[in-house]
């Protein structure tokens, strides 16, 4: 079963715009992790937040996360052609040796 | 470039042949994962090695056989696949467990006629 669900499915956005992406989780975590998939490549780790933490930058990028309401967003500030992807995010379950990935959402800049 | 290398990049082959993903990392991880991956769907887990043995099977039907020779290669090989077995198949490693950033190779597009 789907830990995470990204939502929207998809976006399409003018470049320069910000970009924001959510996700939803159910059961408790250690972290959350973005990760971004350009297309025919492999996934491409993007920030990870620490359950005890409820924000963290990287760049352009801004991650919250509310263990609360078991969510997470990704906010891409000044998006670029380049930031054209799917977005996924990652929660390795407590107790469990594995990952599970959202459904994702694919990012579309348009020039 | 990525840090994970996976051979081939593409794979086309028939219903009764056998043949062999190969993946390979040198950054020192101990934990390694296969995926697989059909279009614009995530990743779905396969496997997980970790020091080399297998720790996780997600009911992989029997056809896909993992095999984790050393700290830095892991195999797959696959014998009597189906048509539906087309997909993305992913590698990924990552320093010891999943609680850790996961490092993926670019896959192997897999086809079967």
């Amino acid at each position: 079963s789907q830990q995470g669900e990204e939502d929207p499915q998809a976006l399409s956005i003018q470049e320069g715009e910000n970009a924001t992406m959510n996700c939803s989780y159910k059961t408790s975590i250690n972290n959350l992790q973005w990760y971004r998939q350009n297309s025919g490549r492999g996934l491409v780790h993007l920030i990870l937040i620490r359950s005890n933490e409820r924000e963290k930058h990287s760049g352009r990028l801004r991650v919250t996360l509310d263990t609360s309401k078991k969510s997470s967003s990704l906010l891409i500030t000044a998006s670029r052609a380049a930031d054209t992807a799917s977005y996924f995010c990652a929660t390795p379950p407590n107790r469990d040796d594995k990952i599970i990935f959202g459904k994702g959402t694919r990012l579309h800049i348009l020039p | 470039d990525t840090e994970v290398t996976q051979t081939p990049k593409h794979l086309v082959m028939g219903m009764t042949n056998k043949k062999s993903l190969k993946c390979e990392q040198h950054m020192g991880h101990r934990a390694m994962y296969w995926y697989k991956q059909k279009a614009k769907k995530p990743p779905e887990l396969m496997f997980v090695y970790s020091y080399e043995k297998l720790s996780i099977n997600e009911s992989v039907p029997s056809r896909f056989s993992p095999e984790c020779p050393n700290s830095s290669l892991l195999n797959l090989h696959l014998h009597a696949l189906q048509p539906e077995d087309s997909a993305l198949y992913l590698c990924a490693s990552s320093q010891d467990s999943p609680n850790q950033p996961q490092h993926f190779g670019d896959g192997t597009r897999l086809s079967i006629l």
